[in-house]
Formats: C-alpha cells, structure tokens, sequence
C-alpha cells in the first residue's frame, strides 16, 4: 500500500528544544518536500529535495534544517532558533519532471509550549 | 507579494448545485497548475491539474478553467455533494525554474449545505 507516512500525528515540545519530524514514502518518488501551514494561511514551502544528498531552500527556511541520506525519508528538524514554530507540517512527494502533482502525508500538529 | 490569490475565504452552496472555486495568479511563467482539497487535520489530496496548453480540463464532477489573458482559473464542482465540504487550494507551477516547486494560494473553505 503505497503512500506518504508522517509522524507522530500531534507532538508537543518546550520552548528551545529541537525536534524532528519524520517523512517517509514508499512511491518510489525522487523528490520530497516540506510545507508550513499557519490558520488562514496557504502552504508555505520550507525545504525541498530533488535527489538524495540534495536539498534546496523553500521561501520560509530559516530556523529549519533537513537531511535526505535516503531516497525514502525526508526528516525536518524545527530549531530553537525557529520564531513561531507551532504549526502544522505538511511532507510531500513527487516525480521530477513537468506535469506531475505532488502527493501529500497526513502532516503532523506541533505546538510548543 | 502574493502571486496566487484565492480572494474568496469561503463560499456555501446547496447541494446539488453548481460549486465555482476562483483563482487569480500574477506570474505569467506559471505553465502548470493544479487544484487540492483539504479537510482539517488531513494532508491535501489532489484533485484536477490542467497545464497552461489548454482552457478546460475535465474530470467526473470536476472541472478546470483557465484563462491565460486574464491569469484567471477556476474550479467547477457540479453537483456539489455535502462530502465536497473542504477547504481548497489552487497551486500554480514555474515553468522558468527546474525545481518544480508549486506556489499555493491560501485557500477557500467550501461549505455545501444538504
């Protein structure tokens, strides 16, 4: 059953620690991504990776890191240094290549306390 | 700077009628663009894309519209079902860059009423 996995669903964290959180796909997709989206906001993209060892700042980078030693995993790291950090988090993939949409995980709620 | 805008937060329409979700976008190297639905808590699920080639594009109950002169496209649900209740995002593509990346709009709250 092929997909995009995200977890855990909810996460709490104290103000100043890091946290990761986990993007997983089995759709054989070369390329991973990672939105924000804020109440009343539209999906703002953070990171993005094209190729595994490659990744590309979005429009809203600062204050997150990400790694993707595999072609199926994507994690982001929200760090302390992230202002306004809770949020829900939305991971995607797709195939590289024109016309082809992006398929999106369940996101994960994070609120810091 | 906004370059895709969906001016309507929501819109409530009866069952059975025709639903009209608009989009407007800015940048004219958008060649691709794609419509999602949300439900709260969920991830967006695809719904219907359509590339700038074209000014309609079809899909069961759901249509694309685009209007290239007027950077203007549009989403028609017909008929509208109370499991059409979403929020929906127009998102749009950059032909000029190779990283594939979408632009979203901040989305409509679509309530359709039994």
């Amino acid at each position: 059953d092929g997909g995009i996995t995200q977890s855990p669903k909810y996460l709490f964290r104290k103000e100043g620690q890091n946290v990761t959180l986990s993007c997983e796909q089995n759709l054989n997709h070369d390329a991973m991504y990672w939105y924000r989206q804020d109440p009343g906001q539209g999906l703002r993209l953070i990171y993005y990776s094209q190729i595994v060892n490659d990744f590309q700042k979005g429009d809203i980078a600062e204050g997150y890191s990400v790694s993707r030693e595999k072609k199926e995993s994507f994690p982001l790291t929200v760090t302390s240094a992230q202002k306004n950090p809770t949020a829900f988090y939305l991971c995607a993939s797709s195939w590289v290549g024109s016309y082809n949409e992006q398929f999106f995980g369940p996101g994960t709620r994070l609120t810091v306390l | 700077d906004q370059q895709v805008k969906q001016n309507s937060p929501s819109l409530s329409v009866q069952e059975g009628r025709i639903s009209i979700l608009n989009c407007d976008y800015t940048n004219s190297m958008f060649d691709y663009f794609l419509w999602y639905k949300k439900y709260p808590a969920e991830g967006p699920t695809f719904l219907i894309s359509i590339s700038s080639i074209k000014d309609k594009n079809e899909d069961g109950r759901f249509t694309v519209f685009l209007n290239k002169s007027a950077k203007h496209l549009s989403l028609h649900i017909v008929p509208s079902q109370p499991g059409d209740s979403a929020v929906y995002f127009c998102a749009a593509r950059d032909s000029g860059g190779s990283n594939y990346k979408l632009t979203f709009g901040k989305g409509t709250l679509l309530t359709v009423n039994p």
